[in-house]
């Protein structure tokens, strides 16, 4: 049974043209992350919400920003993608912060 | 340095072999340890938790060693479908208080 779904699992936009990616989870989790992930790089994490509380990383650039309408699902949005955010955008839970955390199969967005 | 630090490999071993992976971390006061695995293309999957006295899963064994900054990885008898990229997480090692992953180490296990 899935626990955190993530769509679309691919994603294929224009440069500029803004695009959302869309996260769920059954698992009725505190804590959801947004990670980006290039090839042969760590997950970068992006930002995450405990429950409505919005955290954003540092470096995080102001192109991203994110939406938590209930505690089920999150929302990434990338406003005008450039050809440096094609990667990986993975999804992820916990109950608590410093807890294990539980991945979506990930969305491969790619930007012509 | 790097808040978690992994030796990227590849570590290319025989079937049968013995292999085994650190991963250092920056901060002492570090408090949640993991090792996720992630294969190509796809999402990281919990491999095992790392608990201070160290923990053993089948073929798996993770250690902590708190005085050196370190945890480890051992895995004994690979498999061909061991082959994959290991993660190195720590948990409070940075001012946000959250995971960091290290950059991973990939295993290659040939016939």
């Amino acid at each position: 049974d899935a626990m955190v779904i993530q769509n679309p699992r691919y994603q294929v936009t224009q440069f500029g043209k803004p695009v959302t990616l869309s996260c769920s989870q059954t698992l009725n989790h505190n804590v959801m992350y947004w990670y980006q992930q290039k090839s042969s790089q760590a997950p970068k994490l992006l930002f995450h919400y405990y429950d409505k509380d919005f955290n954003n990383e540092a470096d995080t650039p102001d192109n991203f920003q994110s939406r938590r309408p209930n505690t089920s699902f999150c929302f990434l949005d990338i406003r005008s993608p450039g050809l440096g955010d094609a990667a990986m955008y993975l999804c992820a839970t916990s109950r608590g912060a410093l807890e294990t955390q539980y991945f979506g199969p990930g969305t491969r967005l790619l930007v012509l | 340095r790097k808040e978690v630090e992994q030796d990227p490999g590849p570590f290319n071993v025989p079937e049968g072999a013995t292999v085994a992976f650190n991963c250092t971390y920056s901060n002492s006061a570090s408090q949640s340890f993991f090792w996720y695995r992630q294969d190509c293309r796809k999402e990281p999957k919990l491999l095992m938790s790392v608990y201070s006295s160290g923990n053993e899963d089948g073929r798996f064994t993770a250690q902590l060693n708190r005085a050196s900054q370190y945890i480890s990885l051992l895995i004994r008898d690979s498999k061909l479908s061991d082959s994959a990229t290991y993660l190195c997480v720590v948990g409070g090692n940075n001012a946000g208080n959250m995971l960091t992953f290290g950059g991973g180490t990939r295993l290659m296990v040939k016939p």
